[in-house]
């Protein structure tokens, strides 16, 4: 199994709809999760941390079930400005970040 | 403050050539990372870096790979010989703690192997 696995998509939604993405991972021993969005062609950056059962910031939530070993990253009111890819980090304490293969998100007028 | 630096932002080689790409990282950064994304995945952990000294270079493919910090700012990641499979896009990323959690990334360079 895969540390991390997350939809590939893309999801194509249109402007103003709510999207959500998940997260699968296996080591019961993460300990924090992170959500890092990558624009075509650029580098990642992270956009939440998730260090309990979840967190908000703004039009984004994340949520955490860890007796199902997933992640989820909602997203409200979607804009056109949100079209990107969306990694998934479990964290276990190791020293580096493993990322997923993402999940696209295309957002359309 | 200015973000993680890298060179070339662009590269084509022929397989069996050489590359070396260059990395400057934020002021005061301890930790410097190489990461190797290929298109459709998630970037992939190459090396990792605690000032000078090696942390983690166990997906390094060290028969074509090397890299290294000297004095423990910039890093140079270089393949010799390069093949069709090392296309893909090579991120640094630098820490300044330790275990990753505030890693940022520079914009990388785009290596196409013909």
């Amino acid at each position: 199994r895969k540390e991390v696995e997350q939809d590939p998509g893309p999801f194509n939604v249109p402007e103003g709809a709510t999207v959500a993405f998940n997260c699968t991972y296996s080591n019961s021993a993460s300990q924090s999760f992170f959500w890092y969005r990558q624009d075509c062609r650029k580098e990642p950056k992270l956009l939440m941390s998730v260090y309990s059962s979840g967190n908000e910031d703004g039009r984004f939530t994340a949520q955490l079930n860890r007796a199902s070993q997933y992640i989820s990253l909602l997203i409200r009111d979607s804009k056109l400005s949100d079209s990107a890819t969306y990694l998934c980090v479990p964290y276990t304490g190791r020293r580096a970040l493993t990322f997923g293969s993402g999940t696209r998100l295309q957002v359309q007028p | 403050e200015a973000g993680v630096a890298q060179s070339p932002r662009y590269k084509i080689i022929e397989k069996r050539q050489s590359v070396a790409f260059w990395c400057n990282p934020i002021s005061g950064h301890a930790t410097l990372y190489w990461y190797q994304q290929i298109l459709g995945q998630g970037p992939k952990l190459l090396i990792q870096f605690q000032n000078n000294g090696v942390v983690d270079d166990s997906q390094l493919p060290k028969d074509r790979f090397s890299a290294e910090r000297l004095k423990g700012v910039d890093s140079t990641l270089k393949i010799q010989p390069a093949k069709l499979e090392d296309s893909a896009v090579y991120l640094c990323a630098s820490s300044p703690i330790s275990d990753g959690r505030r890693a940022f990334f520079g914009q990388g360079t785009r290596l196409t192997v013909v």
